[in-house]
């Protein structure tokens, strides 16, 4: 199985910030990388795919980058809306697996 | 617009059967572009993919599951449901219905989730 290693575990930060979220695959996935969005007591929410691109009607404030094993979710700048749990999941090969989760709280 | 809609029992008895039906509307469950699937969410954890089928019935299971679980669709009701044997209480969780696209491999979009609690 290809483990999917999220850091940090959680970040404060304000309105404003930028915050970076890093996730790390046991093994060379592509980009087969996905990156999610779940508030509490919600379903997550799609917010990139392929590594890089951005889902329908996600502002562009999120972006995602990387290939191979380490890959990078960016918020250029925290919005009210963005406090929320962030998980990334690879697509690379059964059985498919997600991050620990990354919890950006407000500072 | 493609919705799902998790239904079952809230609360299934340790050592039983969880069944949950997943209904899809909204869209058709024969687009042979996506398949149908099951993520379960412990309580104040993380996710897990439990498995995936299409409208012709091929599956993808968590092979830690495997032994255990059973995926299957109904096209004419438009259903997929989900069965899990011999439940203990690391099965409670909260279990959502998901549509996956094979091509680019994510999730979207999720049902809103049916918490299921597995109790003595």
């Amino acid at each position: 199985d290809i483990q999917m290693t999220q850091s940090p575990s959680s970040v404060s930060a304000s309105v404003g910030d930028r915050v970076t979220i890093t996730c790390r695959a046991s093994q060379d996935i592509s980009t087969w990388l996905l990156w999610y969005q779940q508030k509490p007591g919600k379903a997550p929410k799609l917010l990139i795919f392929l590594a890089s691109s951005l889902q329908s009607g996600v502002p562009s404030r999120f972006s995602g980058s990387g290939s191979g094993t380490d890959f990078t979710l960016t918020i250029s700048s925290l919005h009210p809306e963005d406090f929320a749990t962030y998980y990334c999941q690879q697509a690379k090969s059964f059985p498919l697996t997600f991050g620990g989760g990354t919890k950006v709280e407000i500072k | 617009q493609l919705q799902l809609q998790e239904s079952g029992p809230g609360l299934v008895k340790t050592s039983e059967t969880l069944s949950l039906t997943c209904s899809v509307s909204g869209g058709s469950i024969s687009n042979t572009d996506y398949y149908w699937g099951w993520i379960r969410q412990p309580p104040g954890k993380g996710l897990e993919w439990i498995g995936n089928i299409n409208y012709s019935g091929d599956t993808y299971y968590n092979l830690s599951l495997k032994s255990r679980i059973t995926i299957s669709v109904d096209t004419s009701t438009s259903q997929v449901s989900l069965t899990l044997n011999s439940v203990t209480a690391a099965d409670t969780a909260l279990y959502f219905c998901v549509r996956w696209s094979s091509s680019v491999g994510w999730f979207d979009p999720w049902g809103q989730g049916t918490l299921v609690t597995v109790s003595s």
